[in-house]
């Protein structure tokens, strides 16, 4: 079955460097892929996604790249903030059926100042 | 309203008791997905609504689970008979459709504790 696997936690790091949590997928189609970060209290958020081979997903700074070669979607920033602090999850959705978003684990990132 | 809203935010029960959870999503939203974290983990699917067709449900743990949802309104999830492992969150989220297209609106979820 389809399933998402992501570098375990906790990541934590200095503010200012450079980030990476791997991602990686297994899917029986051609997926559709997601990174959701949920802040301290608060409800699951879009940070980017992705819908086909390639395709470079961005926002707040953050990036991931489709990588259908290597069944990638590895989430990178190159300068960190202590407001980046968070649990990211990697998700994938295929297209059919319910489309519903298959989950990795999380993974926690606390930046220090 | 603008957002997925989820009620209770929490909720504390006795072991064997039944819960209701509630979700309102986004006006015009056809579909509703319900997902549980269990602490640590990723989000599990649970069950998909998508206008009036029949919902999937195959991501119910078991048979104490259930949820309706009546047209492209309200939902609601409930356990029956709750055991401590019931013990997580539940997230609701909306979608204009079939999710991977249009996106997933997430509420912010109802944190069960069974004691």
């Amino acid at each position: 079955g389809d399933s998402v696997t992501q570098m375990e936690g906790p990541v934590t790091l200095s503010e200012e460097a450079f980030l990476t949590i791997n991602c990686t997928y297994t899917a029986t189609g051609y997926p559709s892929l997601f990174w959701y970060v949920q802040y301290p209290g608060e409800g699951l958020q879009l940070l980017l996604k992705a819908t086909k081979a390639d395709d470079k997903g961005s926002n707040k700074g953050f990036e991931a790249t489709y990588r259908k070669e290597t069944t990638s979607f590895h989430l990178e920033k190159g300068s960190v903030q202590v407001s980046d602090s968070a649990v990211y999850f990697c998700a994938l959705s295929v297209l059919q059926g319910a489309q519903k978003l298959v989950f990795g684990q999380g993974t926690r990132l606390t930046i220090n100042p | 309203g603008a957002g997925v809203s989820q009620s209770p935010s929490n909720k504390v029960t006795e072991k064997g008791k039944d819960v209701e959870l509630r979700c309102d999503p986004i006006s015009g939203h056809t579909a509703l997905y319900w997902y549980r974290q269990r602490l640590g983990q990723g989000l599990e699917f649970l069950i998909y609504f998508q206008g009036n067709s029949a919902p999937d449900k195959s991501g119910l743990p078991s048979d104490r689970f259930s949820a309706e949802r009546t047209g492209e309104s309200v939902s609601t999830l409930t356990i029956q008979r709750t055991q401590q492992e019931d013990s997580a969150v539940y997230l609701c989220a909306s979608s204009l459709g079939p999710g991977a297209n249009y996106g997933y609106t997430f509420g912010s979820g109802t944190r069960l504790t069974v004691v």
